[in-house]
């Protein structure tokens, strides 16, 4: 099953704007990971945000952490086309440490 | 660029078949994880392997299975393929120095007909 459930499912923007999706989880985490895949090719990872942390940046990345929700949210500033991916959350298992739980992902369009 | 590199990047097998999938991590990571992603999925977890032993395991059964060599690679076999085990195949290794993120490759998309 899905521990991570990420939203918007797709996005569709323009070229300059900002993307924010955001995931929720379920159980208790000691981190959270964001990863990018480009159709049908093998993730990269972009950001791990740790759970006593409530935001970190990295480029034109942002990402929040509230583990009061079980949520978090990536937000992408100043959108380029070379942005079009799909975008996944993902939180380790205990235990295991590179059991990750993926989300569905969110499809991000970006258009000229 | 990750440095971890699959093998092939594609396949088809039709169903009963055996597949081997193949996967050279990156220098100096020493846990491999293997990975399914059915299309429009998230990648699922199959196994991790650390230092030549399952580490780990998911919701998968016993027909997959696999092996980690001296060197780190690993293989992924699939046996009695069954029509949905298409998808893509993604290896990933882990930097014992890291906090748990992952390097992925490229996948090795398998097709069973």
């Amino acid at each position: 099953s899905q521990q991570g459930e990420e939203d918007p499912q797709a996005l569709s923007i323009q070229e300059g704007e900002n993307a924010t999706m955001n995931c929720s989880y379920k159980t208790s985490i000691n981190n959270l990971q964001w990863y990018r895949q480009n159709s049908g090719r093998g993730l990269v990872h972009l950001i791990l945000i740790r759970s006593n942390e409530r935001e970190k940046h990295s480029g034109r990345l942002r990402v929040t952490l509230d583990t009061s929700k079980k949520s978090s949210s990536l937000l992408i500033t100043a959108s380029r086309a070379a942005d079009t991916a799909s975008y996944f959350c993902a939180t380790p298992h205990t235990g295991t440490a590179s059991k990750l739980t993926f989300g569905t992902g969110t499809r991000l369009q970006v258009t000229l | 660029e990750t440095g971890v590199t699959q093998s092939p990047t594609h396949l088809i097998k039709t169903r009963g078949q055996q597949v081997t999938l193949r996967c050279s991590s990156q220098s100096g990571h020493n846990t491999v994880s293997w990975y399914q992603q059915a299309l429009g999925q998230g990648p699922q977890f199959i196994f991790q392997y650390y230092r030549e032993e399952e580490n780990g395991r998911g919701n998968f059964p016993p027909r997959f299975s696999g092996l980690q060599f001296p060197n780190y690679s690993s293989e992924l076999n699939v046996n009695a393929l069954e029509l949905d085990d298409s998808a893509l195949y993604l290896c990933a290794s882990t930097n014992p120095q890291g906090a748990g993120e992952l390097f992925f490759g490229e996948g090795s998309r398998l097709t069973v007909l």
